[in-house]
């Protein structure tokens, strides 16, 4: 069965350090992949995705993420929060034969301290 | 910017009445998608359309349905409201006409039964 696991409920990090959110799937063939924000009273906007070829993906707001096949994972990186980065993060994954079921993660509310 | 209108923004109501809500798209995408959004759940699929009277069941669809008479209006309805479907609504459509996963979401349809 299809399964998006993010472990980390919440991540708390000072303005200007790195960031990395842990995204671990299941899933029976090579998966699209997918990070997506949410900011308070908003809906989710599309960070960045992989589909397949380089396993480093840029994505907007100078956010990345690389995929590892062999450890089942799409961890999300940035190398300095800045505040606004204080949001909902959500990880899911797709079929790559037709998409139209993401399956997300429960999210990782991140915090930016000053 | 794709254009999506969730209407009505804010809904409370009581056990066992009907409820519609309305995504309405300006961007003429055959691909539209109705989530529900629950702590520690994230979100889940409940119903998405393929194009004008094309629709198919999500992961959650029990005790909802849907209907699609024109491209731009996707509708959701719960025939009887149960307070399990308290939930914050969004719908979102595919970015790239495809079914790809790169979805363009709605600011939400917050909705409690009572």
């Amino acid at each position: 069965a299809q399964s998006v696991t993010q472990p980390d409920i919440h991540i708390t990090v000072s303005e200007g350090a790195s960031l990395e959110l842990r995204c671990n799937y299941s899933y029976g063939a090579t998966p699209y992949l997918f990070w997506y924000v949410q900011s308070p009273g908003q809906g989710l906007q599309l960070l960045l995705k992989y589909f397949s070829g380089d396993t480093l993906v840029q994505g907007i707001k100078g956010f990345e993420a690389e995929f590892k096949r062999s450890q089942s994972s799409f961890n999300l990186r940035k190398p300095s929060v800045h505040w606004s980065d204080a949001a909902e993060y959500f990880c899911a994954v797709g079929a790559k034969t037709g998409a139209n079921n993401l399956f997300f993660g429960t999210g990782t509310r991140l915090t930016v301290i000053p | 910017d794709a254009g999506i209108t969730q209407s009505p923004r804010h809904k409370v109501t009581e056990t066992g009445t009907p409820v519609t809500l309305r995504c309405h798209q300006t961007e003429n995408h055959r691909y539209m998608y109705w989530y529900r959004q629950d702590p520690g759940h994230g979100l889940r699929l409940i119903h998405y359309s393929y194009g004008v009277k094309d629709t198919d069941k999500g992961e959650v669809s029990d005790g909802y349905s849907v209907s699609r008479s024109k491209t731009e209006d996707f509708l959701l309805t719960l025939e009887s409201a149960t307070s399990s479907q308290t939930s914050v609504y969004f719908c979102a459509i595919s970015e790239t006409g495809q079914s790809t996963g790169e979805l363009f979401f709605g600011e939400g349809s917050r909705l409690t039964v009572l």
